[in-house]
């Protein structure tokens, strides 16, 4: 069964620095990887996807990077902003189907 | 762009009572996910329709049922309301297609059960 885990769970920044969140998934026979932004109460964003034969995606100053054989990936977010608070979802797409496994998310605070 | 769009985006019921979810996925779209989320959880899949027909079940009570109609829009439908059924469902929509696999996801319906 697979398992997404991100780490860390929480992470609270000063303004303009660069931070990088983790996520790592238990099966490496994955489809695809998303990561998602979600505000409180809101839905989700999807920020960036990576096919399984990718490495890395930008978006802005989004990056994503994966490596599947060692079930993990990482989300780069260049000069951090107050508007980047949020929680970041990272989700795999296990093939066969395209149903999502979440990850618990990392929720993301960058002060002023 | 239309997006998907889902209705109602809150509702408040009381326990024992049902529920039903509405989900309109986007024009051409022919697959359509539910997703429930609890407070302070990640979505859980719930159950996901292809081309009208049920095509994947995750861990959806046997108090719930879902259907996607002849015009491609989905509904949940939720029976015997218990307070632990309070969550943010989403539904999402996509293309079956090779090489893409994207899911886009509707704002979410709000269900607080009292």
């Amino acid at each position: 069964k697979q398992e997404v885990t991100q780490i860390p769970a929480a992470l609270s920044v000063p303004e303009g620095e660069n931070l990088v969140l983790n996520c790592s998934f238990t099966d490496s026979a994955i489809y695809n990887l998303q990561w998602f932004r979600q505000d409180p109460g809101k839905g989700l964003t999807s920020l960036l996807l990576i096919q399984s034969s990718q490495r890395e995606q930008t978006s802005g100053r989004l990056n994503a990077s994966l490596d599947k054989s060692s079930g993990r990936s990482t989300l780069y977010i260049a000069a951090s902003q107050p508007g980047d608070s949020a929680t970041y979802l990272c989700a795999v797409n296990q093939g066969g189907s395209e149903k999502l496994v979440f990850g618990k998310g990392t929720k993301l605070t960058v002060n002023p | 762009a239309a997006g998907v769009i889902q209705s109602p985006r809150h509702l408040i019921k009381e326990k024992r009572e049902t529920a039903t979810l509405k989900c309109y996925p986007i024009p051409r779209h022919d697959t359509v996910y539910w997703y429930q989320q609890g407070p302070g959880q990640d979505p859980q899949f719930l159950i996901s329709f292809y081309e009208k027909m049920q095509s994947d079940k995750g861990s959806i009570p046997d108090r719930f049922s879902a259907q996607q109609f002849s015009d491609y829009h989905s509904e949940l439908n939720m029976s015997s309301l218990e307070l632990g059924d309070s969550a943010l469902y989403f539904c999402a929509s996509g293309i079956r297609t090779s090489g893409a696999n994207v899911l886009t996801f509707g704002a979410g319906s709000r269900l607080t059960v009292l």
